[in-house]
């Protein structure tokens, strides 16, 4: 099944800097999802993104998809210290019902 | 509220001891699946259901089993535990959009504990 890769693996920054998140997956998808964790409890859904759209806002998070080369952005602004988490991207598998294929995520860390 | 919701939130158990982790979801969603997440091995989905009575395995369905005889439930089974499973395990559910799962509802999990 196809995967997502987020990069970096770990970010640390300052409060009120923004973040940018990676995501790499390796086949065509019908839509790219991004999701926060944070420690030890359930993920939650943040932005949804279609193969058709090119980037897709909500609050101060920022999602870009760029199909030809197969990757995804996240960018968090003004970042808060209650934005420390782990982040992942997660693809659908096109065509199939198989579940969502997670990359093992960044871990974002935001120092007062 | 819509929500997923998981019981019991917390497991010790030991070997060969049969076990179920209850999942239950309030948006009528069709797709519901689970999930075990792992150090270094990120979430694999286990077993998953497209409608009641229609169910097939995930990457990892090695030692489970699963049944959705109503929409809003979808029990995971431990029939024989090993510690192997010891791990922290999530139920989601979503709408199935005829192509591929929309958004996932996830669950707060539940952090087994296999002796």
């Amino acid at each position: 099944s196809q995967q997502g890769e987020e990069d970096p693996q770990a970010l640390s920054i300052q409060e009120g800097e923004n973040a940018t998140m990676n995501c790499s997956y390796k086949t065509s998808i019908n839509n790219l999802q991004w999701y926060r964790q944070n420690s030890g409890r359930g993920l939650v859904h943040l932005i949804l993104i279609r193969s058709n759209e090119r980037e897709k806002h909500s609050g101060r998070l920022r999602v870009t998809l760029d199909t030809s080369k197969k990757s995804s952005s996240l960018l968090i602004t003004a970042s808060r210290a209650a934005d420390t988490a782990s982040y992942f991207c997660a693809t659908p598998p096109g065509g199939g019902a198989d579940g969502l294929t997670f990359g093992k995520g960044t871990h974002l860390i935001i120092q007062p | 509220e819509a929500q997923v919701t998981q019981n019991p939130r917390y497991l010790i158990t030991v070997t060969g001891k049969k076990l179920t982790v209850t999942c239950s979801q309030n948006m009528n969603h069709e797709y519901m699946s689970w999930y075990r997440q792992d150090p270094g091995l990120g979430l694999r989905q286990i077993y998953y259901s497209m409608n009641v009575e229609v169910t097939d395995k995930g990457d990892v369905p090695e030692g489970y089993k699963v049944s959705r005889k109503e929409k809003r439930n979808f029990p995971l089974i431990l029939e024989s535990p090993s510690p192997n499973q010891t791990s922290l395990y999530f139920c989601a559910s979503s709408l199935w959009s005829g192509q591929a799962q929309e958004t996932q509802y996830f669950g707060p999990g539940t952090r087994l504990l296999v002796l």
